[in-house]
């Protein structure tokens, strides 16, 4: 069974610019998180997705956006990038929401220049 | 406010040793409990889980953790551990309340010496 597949791996912006990751869940599993890694702030929430709808949301200003397809592969965009949005941006998918086992991608290593 | 603390930032051992990694949550309640394994430039991976029953939980690997109600605390062990093991070491717990759902300690990073 494959695992959750994050796209691209590293990628290079500039400020001001604006980014897509991608998201493909394992196979059946309908709940998709995304998490932003950085050295100083660690694992934070960003938003939840289930059944196409966005069912919680972190902490992050409106430049920060995603949604989910029918077949649960879920997208995140990062408008107006600034610096400090260099970070390793995770997605984790869940066979049913609630429970917190999440299986986590390899991420996404976004580098703001 | 819900929180995770590992009190340990980076820990060195020797192969063959063993290991304990502290975690401490603070809730009101019983939440659900995880370990998560983060190698250099990859993704999480989960060690065990606690929801209820046995407060004594095996994971892959061969690591098993603790729940300890009076503590508020779920520590990962490890009987011995080999050169492979470095790597990051998360705890995570996981509350039915607010928006982030999961949350995570800043994590304790181990190096094992060969």
């Amino acid at each position: 069974k494959a695992g959750v597949t994050q796209t691209p791996r590293y990628l290079i912006k500039t400020r001001g610019q604006q980014v897509t990751l991608s998201c493909s869940p394992i196979s059946g599993h309908r709940s998709v998180s995304w998490y932003q890694q950085t050295p100083g702030q660690g694992l934070q929430f960003l938003f939840e997705y289930f059944s196409e709808t966005q069912r919680n949301k972190g902490n992050f200003p409106g430049r920060f956006s995603g949604r989910q397809f029918s077949n649960s592969r879920s997208e995140m965009n990062v408008s107006t990038l600034e610096l400090g949005d260099s970070a390793l941006y995770l997605c984790a998918s869940s066979l049913a929401r609630g429970t917190g086992e999440l299986f986590f991608g390899e991420g996404s290593r976004l580098t703001v220049l | 406010a819900q929180s995770v603390t590992q009190p340990d930032i980076h820990i060195t051992v020797s192969e063959g040793a063993s290991l304990e990694l502290r975690c401490n949550y603070s809730y009101g309640a019983t939440p659900y409990l995880f370990w998560y394994v983060q190698s250099p430039g990859q993704g999480l991976q989960l060690l065990l889980k606690y929801f209820s029953g046995d407060t004594l939980v095996q994971g892959i690997k061969g690591f098993e953790a603790e729940f300890k109600r009076s503590q508020s605390s779920f520590n990962l062990r490890k009987p011995s551990v080999h050169w492979s093991y470095s790597a990051e070491y998360l705890c995570a717990v996981w509350v039915p309340t607010g928006a982030n759902n999961l949350f995570f300690g800043t994590g304790t990073r181990l190096t094992v010496i060969p």
